[in-house]
């Protein structure tokens, strides 16, 4: 089975802090994606990687920054945690048009 | 105009009876589809996905897609309780292999 793997299932941060989300897949996808869920805005596509050290900007980057180093990990940084960046952050791998997610990171920033 | 667009329901089904799911995309999304299902507190799971004109049946489920007017819904035969979940249609884009567009989701809820 495909394993994407999220290093924290809750976190809890301050306004200001720098925050790293990490996520690891196991499957030599080439592909990666960092979404946020909100209520009633379903999910929002980030950033996503499709190589090593490649990375597009999605549909909502503000305030965000990726990093990826190695081709199994693909981090999210937030430089300066806000609250209304307080959300659920998936991430994804794919194998051609099939997305595999991690179980989330419900992140609050107080 | 959202590139994917769902209703958010809650969709309220009685067990057992046909639940229903339509999703209409924009010119940007591409002509792969899919459904995904996920239960609350959980990451969302794929359950379906099309890529022609038509019907695509794998067990109780049943994907439709209707490229000419540009929407694709989902059956869900004799429902059962464990099928009340939050239901995402997902499209892939034109501009970008491998990147979806996701829907708000619409959310079932089966009745004994």
């Amino acid at each position: 089975d495909v394993k994407v793997t999220q290093s924290s299932r809750y976190l809890v941060k301050r306004t200001g802090e720098k925050v790293f989300l990490e996520c690891v897949q196991d499957m030599d996808h080439e592909n990666m994606f960092w979404y946020r869920q909100d209520p009633g805005l379903g999910l929002r596509l980030i950033y996503f990687s499709y190589d090593v050290k490649m990375k597009e900007k999605g549909d909502i980057p503000e305030g965000y920054s990726v990093s990826r180093e190695k081709k199994e990990r693909f981090s999210l940084i937030l430089e300066s945690a806000s609250t209304n960046q307080t959300s659920m952050y998936l991430c994804a791998s794919s194998s051609a048009d099939r997305v595999f997610f991690g179980a989330g990171t419900r992140l609050s920033v107080l | 105009q959202k590139e994917v667009e769902q209703n958010s329901g809650p969709l309220s089904v009685p067990e057992g009876a046909i639940a229903s799911l339509n999703c209409t995309y924009s010119d940007r999304v591409s002509q792969s589809f899919f459904w995904y299902r996920q239960y609350s507190g959980k990451s969302p799971e794929l359950i379906m996905s099309i890529y022609s004109n038509g019907d695509k049946e794998d067990g109780r489920f049943t994907a439709q897609l209707n490229k000419a007017s540009q929407y694709v819904s989902l059956l869900i035969r004799d429902s059962q309780p464990s099928d009340s979940a939050t239901y995402l249609c997902a499209g892939g884009t034109t501009d970008s292999w491998g990147k979806l567009q996701f829907g708000a989701g619409t959310q079932v809820v089966v009745t004994p």
